[in-house]
């Protein structure tokens, strides 16, 4: 099965800075590749798929790049509500597997 | 608004039978994929598998739908639809410690290059296995 890296485990950011994760495929995983956002006590939420397709309801502060082995999650200015922890996904190949996450937290 | 509601023993005895439901409201399981995935405390989520099912028999390849499950798990994993109830089960026999975890269910709705993402969750419900 693929696996999948994310760093940094936890990043600090000040708000209105920006928040830049990182996500390794262990093979390639052309663009199948997701983000979600989860927050405590809160359902997991799709947040980029295609590498770069933000969904319904994100702003565009968030965006995604990268394609292969490497992919990055850039926020561009920090808000309140973004601090959460964000998963990595790739759906290339059976059974998706996800990364351990990275924490967004108030530095 | 779709809502999705995991329910279930929150204890399960080691090599026993760990059962939850899914229950949808909002709108009909019928033509969605629907999956479960669990993440063991401190571990990453995992997926568990997911099952397709339609009103329209003519695009279920089976009678009980289309299921698809982790290798890890599959020798164990049972996941299938009520359509009267529009509820999604998960049962997982054997359990041990390992399979003690937040259990979530989701809709694959979004769709991406042939292949169906988890756009709505539910919340996610605790699973303990011990004795």
């Amino acid at each position: 099965e693929i696996v999948m890296t994310q760093s940094p485990a936890t990043l600090s950011v000040s708000p209105g800075e920006r928040a830049t994760l990182s996500c390794r495929a262990s093979q390639s995983v052309s663009s199948n590749l997701a983000w979600y956002q989860h927050k405590p006590g809160q359902a997991p939420r799709l947040l980029i798929y295609g590498a770069s397709t933000r969904a319904t309801g994100f702003p565009a502060r968030f965006s995604g790049s990268g394609s292969g082995t490497e992919f990055t999650l850039t926020i561009s200015s920090l808000q309140s509500e973004d601090f959460a922890i964000y998963y990595c996904q790739q759906y290339d190949n059976w059974p998706r597997t996800f990364g351990q996450g990275t924490k967004v937290e108030i530095k | 608004q779709l809502q999705l509601q995991e329910s279930g023993p929150g204890l399960v005895k080691p090599s026993e039978t760990l059962s939850l439901t899914c229950i949808v409201s909002g709108g009909s399981i019928s033509g969605y994929y629907w999956s479960w995935i669990r993440q063991p405390p401190g571990k990453r989520l995992e997926w568990v598998g997911y099952i397709y099912y339609s009103r329209n028999t003519d695009y279920n390849p089976s009678p009980s739908g289309s299921t698809n499950y982790n290798p890890s798990l599959e020798s164990r994993v049972t996941i299938s639809v009520d359509m009267s109830k529009n509820q999604v089960s998960l049962k997982v026999r054997f359990v041990t410690a390992a399979d003690t975890a937040v259990y979530y269910c989701a809709k694959l709705g979004t769709k991406h290059s042939a292949n169906y993402l988890a756009d709505d969750w539910g919340q996610g419900t605790l699973v303990t296995v011990s004795s």
